[in-house]
């Protein structure tokens, strides 16, 4: 069973204000992504990790930052909530074989 | 530019039906075609697929990739209501490790 947690599932914030989302694999993948994906529409792809100290863009511009300190985590910054980040966010991590493992993702809303 | 397209974008079928889903890639450094089933919240993983010919299968779902004429497909037999979903292709490549999605189709099974 695949042991990837996201936190909170669900926040809804005020326009400006600062926010970090959360996710902890316990799998000791060194490979991590967030997704962004509005209801019915496709995944993409904003930020990734190799592995602790490396972070790369995805194919789609996000205002978000990254972090990765440790091999476990995974934090997702907004330094400045608008409206148009308004989305679910959908971490995964894989393993060297290839597939990827989803955590329950975070919906936010931002008022 | 890498490219997944997955047809049909939406399909509704009746319980028992079986379905064949399709997914074509232009992807320079293919390493591996993965698919994945999303229901409410984060895609679940099926099949990963990396050698021509070889046919994977899990219960009712099989899938087959074919390297030379760059596609996939997904087949789904006696469909069931449980199997209604969004099904997404994704590949990932040699030259870095990132899980790129296609647009999914969705599949809608009615009783």
């Amino acid at each position: 069973e695949a042991d990837i947690y996201q936190t909170p599932r669900y926040l809804v914030i005020g326009t400006g204000k600062k926010i970090t989302l959360e996710c902890s694999q316990t799998m000791g993948h060194d490979k991590m992504y967030w997704y962004q994906q509005d209801p019915g529409m496709e995944l993409h792809l904003i930020h990734y990790s190799y592995g602790v100290n490396s972070t790369e863009k995805g194919d789609l511009s996000s205002e978000s930052t990254v972090s990765r300190i440790r091999t476990e985590h995974f934090p997702l910054t907004l330094e400045s909530a608008r409206p148009s980040h308004t989305s679910q966010y959908l971490c995964a991590s894989s393993s060297d074989r290839g597939e990827a493992f989803f955590g329950q993702g975070t919906r936010l809303t931002v008022v | 530019e890498d490219k997944v397209v997955q047809s049909p974008l939406s399909l509704v079928v009746h319980e028992g039906d079986t379905v064949t889903l399709n997914c074509s890639y232009e992807v320079t450094n293919f390493r591996s075609l993965l698919w994945y089933k999303q229901e409410k919240k984060a895609p679940t993983f099926l099949f990963m697929l990396t050698s021509s010919g070889i046919e994977k299968k899990s219960g009712r779902l099989s899938s087959i990739l074919d390297k030379k004429e760059l596609f996939s497909i997904l087949n789904i037999t006696a469909t069931q209501t449980g199997d209604s979903a969004v099904y997404l292709c994704a590949f990932m490549k040699t030259s870095y490790d990132k899980v790129i999605f296609g647009p999914g189709t969705s599949l809608s099974v009615i009783p």
